[in-house]
C-alpha cells in the first residue's frame, strides 16, 4: 500500500517568506509526528497529533511554527517569516495508534532551504 | 544533557566483520526503544525494536539494560548493504528522541 507522502520534496524560499509543508500519512494511522533534521543530526521532535488534535507541540521552536490536521488525516506544517536557520529536512511520520511501541513510518521529507 | 547519546563514528569495517554500536539515554522513565536505519538522503526506517530480554533478527542483535540506561546493536557478518547511519530512538511519553546516529561503512 501507499506509504507516507510529503510535498513538496524540495522548497527554496527567501528569508521572511511563509511556507507550508504537507504530509499525507498512511491511511488509517491516527498518530502523526513532525520532525526536523539538520545535517549530521538525528531527527528532532516538533509536534505530535493524535487524530485532529495536537497532543504535544512542545518541540515547536517558536511561535513562527504552527501545524494543523483538521480532518485527522493530512497535516500541514506552517512556518511564518522564515529564517536561514529554518533550513533543514522536515520529516513526517505516522503510526497506527499512540501506543509507544508502535512503529513509525516516515515520509521522504521536504528539504527546505531559506536563502 | 541530551536525551539520547550515540558515538557518531564513523565506523569503517571490512565485510564479514562484527560491529557493535552503543547508545545511552537520560530519562529512566523512558518506555520503549528502537534502532532505525537511515540511508544517505533517505528517511529513517525501523530496523528493530529493543526489548529488555534482548532480541535477535538474523544478523542483528539488540540489547537493553534499563539499570544502566544503555542500548546496544550488534551486527554480525557485515555486508556492504549494511552501510548506513544507525539511529538509536527512545520513547518517553508522547515524544520519540533520536540520537545523532552512528555512521557505518562496510568496506569490500
Amino acid at each position: 500500500g501507499a506509504g507516507v507522502s510529503q510535498t513538496p520534496s524540495n522548497k527554496v524560499t527567501e528569508k521572511g517568506k511563509y511556507v507550508e509543508l504537507r504530509c499525507d500519512p498512511i491511511s488509517g494511522h491516527t498518530a502523526l509526528y513532525w520532525y526536523r533534521q539538520s545535517l549530521g543530526q538525528g531527527p528532532e521532535f516538533l509536534i505530535y497529533f493524535q487524530g485532529t488534535g495536537a497532543a504535544d507541540d512542545s518541540g515547536l521552536p517558536n511561535d513562527r511554527f504552527f501545524a494543523v490536521r483538521p480532518e485527522g488525516s493530512v497535516s500541514t506544517l506552517k512556518i511564518q517569516r522564515t529564517e536561514r536557520g529554518d533550513s533543514a529536512v522536515y520529516l513526517c511520520a505516522s503510526s497506527p495508534s499512540s501506543v509507544s511501541t508502535d512503529t513509525q513510518y516516515f515520509g521522504p521529507g521536504t528539504r527546505l532551504t531559506v536563502l | 544533557r541530551k536525551e539520547v547519546e550515540q558515538d557518531p563514528g564513523p565506523f569503517n569495517v571490512p565485510e564479514g566483520a562484527t560491529v557493535a554500536f552503543n547508545c545511552t539515554y537520560s530519562n529512566s522513565a523512558s518506555q520503549s526503544f528502537f534502532w532505525y536505519r537511515q540511508d544517505c538522503r533517505k528517511e529513517p526506517k525501523l530496523l528493530m525494536s529493543v526489548y529488555s530480554s534482548g532480541n535477535e533478527d538474523g544478523r542483528f542483535t539488540a540489547q537493553l539494560n534499563r539499570a544502566s540506561q544503555y542500548i546496544s546493536l550488534l551486527i554480525r557478518d557485515s555486508k556492504l548493504s549494511d552501510s548506513a547511519t544507525y539511529l538509536c530512538v527512545v520513547n518517553t511519553g508522547n515524544q520519540f528522541y533520536f540520537g545523532t546516529g552512528t555512521s557505518l561503512t562496510v568496506i569490500p
